[in-house]
């Protein structure tokens, strides 16, 4: 069965300082990536996608960025973190084989930028 | 822009007792929609989806939504809760064709024993 982790689970980061939370997906192949922030009130907002190795698609600029650099790997990243940046981040995967199918998310990793 | 609209932020309900949660999207194409759930201390998971055909799905649990399309709606539905319903509950609509997901702002159940 497949199974998604995030980690780490809980991150306390001084403003300025970097980021890089990590996703892997296990059980599957050429999955579809998403990086989400859900903010209290705010619902999910969707950060990136990924539908391969290389390829990302953003849509909210901001400070952060997403790479994959394998099939099953998925990094959210930021050189300069701002105490807005601070939220719960959720990575999920698609199958591949159709556009809009269920999404299916990791446990999370809550930032708190001080 | 698209957007999702959950106009229920917080709902108390005693067990037993029936429960409508709203959705409202705002795209005139053809849409995949789906309600996802958030039990306290959980993955975020699937609890029902419409992709097309009876407008009316079943999900696990009990629950059920309907999807009228003149009204742009696809709220969810169960005729008894109980008190491990206690969750937050998203709707989520993703335009055909495309892989970008648009998720409401969660309904937050409360069920008291």
């Amino acid at each position: 069965s497949q199974t998604i982790h995030q980690w780490p689970a809980t991150l306390v980061q001084p403003v300025g300082s970097p980021l890089s939370l990590e996703c892997t997906v296990e059980g599957t192949s050429n999955p579809n990536l998403y990086w989400y922030r859900q903010a209290a009130g705010r619902g999910l907002q969707l950060l990136f996608y990924s539908v391969g190795i290389g390829q990302i698609s953003s849509e909210v600029p901001q400070n952060l960025s997403a790479s994959r650099p394998q099939d099953r790997q998925f990094i959210l990243s930021s050189k300069k973190l701002l105490l807005s940046d601070s939220g719960f981040y959720l990575c999920a995967w698609s199958p591949i084989a159709g556009v809009g199918e269920t999404q299916y998310f990791g446990p999370g990793t809550r930032l708190l930028v001080l | 822009a698209q957007s999702v609209s959950q106009h229920n932020h917080h709902v108390i309900l005693s067990e037993a007792a029936s429960l409508e949660l709203g959705c409202n999207y705002s795209y005139g194409g053809t849409v995949n929609l789906f309600w996802y759930v958030q039990y306290p201390g959980q993955h975020l998971q699937l609890l029902l989806k419409y992709f097309s055909g009876d407008p009316l799905v079943k999900g696990i649990k009990g629950f059920e939504a309907e999807f009228i399309k003149s009204k742009f709606s696809f709220n969810l539905r169960k005729p008894s809760v109980q008190w491990s319903d206690t969750a937050e509950y998203f709707c989520a609509v993703v335009t055909s064709g495309t892989y970008k997901y648009i998720f409401g702002t969660g309904t937050r159940l409360k069920v008291l024993a």
